[in-house]
């Protein structure tokens, strides 16, 4: 299957401080990548939705000035947490899929990145 | 709204055994089904994605089986070996939404003992 790439794999940082998280698509072009958030022993949910080119799209109840997405190549979004605080203490997983309507839709996700703020 | 259900929750059996995991949604209207396996904090490998119009995928010793009808998908695991140990997910797309907007259930920890 194709390669999403996670960086870093894990962060620890300060209350007040930002963080920023890259996820790459390796060996695939990618239009559009997804941010997930998993809570200890929860399921994922979607966080956003990243559009090469564009602004991205937010699910309810997500502060798009707190998690900011910048999705400027076919090949790389950034997420970061801006003004993080302990509450935003997570595992963050992105997500891609080769353009759309190509495999099926079947998504690829990246080893996913612990977030530590303290 | 779609919910997801897997059940059982965890399972452990010893080395060999057959086992299915179910997977239960409340919405039969999908675009697909897809299974994943995660490790402990890592993240999510695709192991089959069954489209809406399909009964079945297959790949190795890993079967999974789609009734969009009754809103049921199973994962087979034929022959089970220590390194499946790990939780597995089921997740679905809803028709109609971006193909990033996945459903998962809460997953099923699976630990396959010597």
């Amino acid at each position: 299957g194709a390669v999403v790439s996670q960086h870093p794999s894990w962060v620890i940082c300060k209350s007040g401080t930002s963080v920023k998280i890259e996820c790459r698509s390796l060996d695939f072009q990618a239009t559009t990548m997804f941010w997930y958030r998993q809570f200890p022993k929860q399921s994922l949910m979607l966080m956003a939705t990243s559009n090469e080119g564009s602004k991205a799209t937010y699910e309810q109840g997500v502060e798009k000035d707190k998690f900011l997405i910048n999705h400027a190549s076919l090949t790389l979004s950034t997420l970061t947490v801006t003004s993080a605080h302990p509450e935003d203490s997570s595992f963050y997983i992105c997500s891609a899929s080769g353009t759309s309507g190509s495999n099926g839709g079947e998504l690829f996700f990246g080893e996913g990145s612990r977030l530590t703020v303290l | 709204k779609q919910e997801v259900t897997q059940i059982p929750a965890a399972l452990s059996v010893p080395e060999g055994e057959n086992l299915v995991l179910n997977c239960s949604f409340t919405d039969s209207a999908i675009y697909n089904l897809q299974w994943f396996r995660q490790d402990p904090g890592k993240g999510l490998t695709s192991l089959l994605l069954i489209q809406s119009s399909q009964r079945e995928q297959t790949s190795g010793r890993l079967n999974a089986s789609l009734d969009k009808s009754s809103g049921r998908s199973t994962l087979y695991i034929a022959a089970s070996q220590p390194g499946d140990s790990a939780t597995y997910l089921c997740a679905v797309r809803p028709s109609g939404t971006s193909y990033g907007k996945l459903t998962f259930g809460q997953g099923t920890i699976l630990t396959v003992h010597p």
